[in-house]
């Protein structure tokens, strides 16, 4: 069974840049779903996919926006980059919506605005 | 709004000790309450979860302690390890078409010889 993947590893961006963060799912998940964390802070939920379509969404503005694919895995685009997005992006997947499914998270990227 | 209240945010215990971790919530409408353990370089994992139906729950060495009325619930590292040093996450969250966690900042425990 292959864990949940993400690249790159580490990124740097100038500020106005646009990035693209990648996700592949843990095999059987349908369900994606992103996470910001910043420096000393715990991650903050950023967005949901549940079969190709937005399932939920945090207190994140329009220029974070992303995709699901047929095979479940996931992109995360930010446009129009600010020095705040720097941070760790972690995406997790789960298998359904339902409550109490556990979600299993990547090892993160690494974002630094500069 | 931060939801969810971590405590300490840093906890230094000697090998063999008991680790505490505190966290208090707002939104009475959560009903999950996991704890992820988080090493250096890598993602946050689950390492215990508690529905709000019971007052405790045992893993190992490994117990959630959850006290509805007080909205407040914690984690205890019984004979706490070397290799439990790590950075601790408390979460909660709600079923509302989605499962969105809401974290915690985080405590970093230091497990010293």
């Amino acid at each position: 069974e292959t864990g949940v993947t993400q690249s790159p590893t580490h990124l740097i961006k100038t500020r106005g840049q646009q990035v693209t963060l990648r996700c592949s799912s843990q095999s059987g998940h349908n369900t994606v779903s992103w996470y910001q964390q910043a420096l000393g802070q715990g991650p903050q939920f950023i967005f949901q996919y549940y079969r190709e379509e937005e399932n939920g969404r945090g207190n994140f503005p329009p220029r974070f926006s992303g995709l699901q694919f047929p095979n479940y895995s996931s992109e995360l685009n930010v446009n129009a980059l600010e020095l705040d997005d720097s941070a760790l992006y972690l995406c997790a997947s789960s298998l359904g919506t339902v409550s109490y499914n556990e979600q299993f998270f990547g090892p993160g990227t690494r974002l630094t605005v500069l | 709004q931060q939801q969810v209240k971590q405590s300490p945010q840093s906890l230094i215990v000697q090998k063999g000790g008991i680790s505490i971790i505190n966290c208090a919530y707002e939104n009475t409408a959560f009903d999950y309450f996991p704890w992820y353990q988080q090493f250096p370089g890598k993602g946050p994992a689950l390492l215990i979860a508690i529905r709000p139906d019971v007052s405790e729950k045992k893993e190992g060495r490994f117990t959630i302690s959850f006290n509805k009325s007080a909205k407040q619930f914690s984690l205890h590292i019984m004979d706490s390890q070397p290799g439990d040093s790590a950075t601790y996450f408390c979460a909660a969250s709600v079923y509302d078409g989605n499962e969105k966690l809401t974290f915690g900042t985080g405590t970093r425990l230091t497990i010293i010889p």
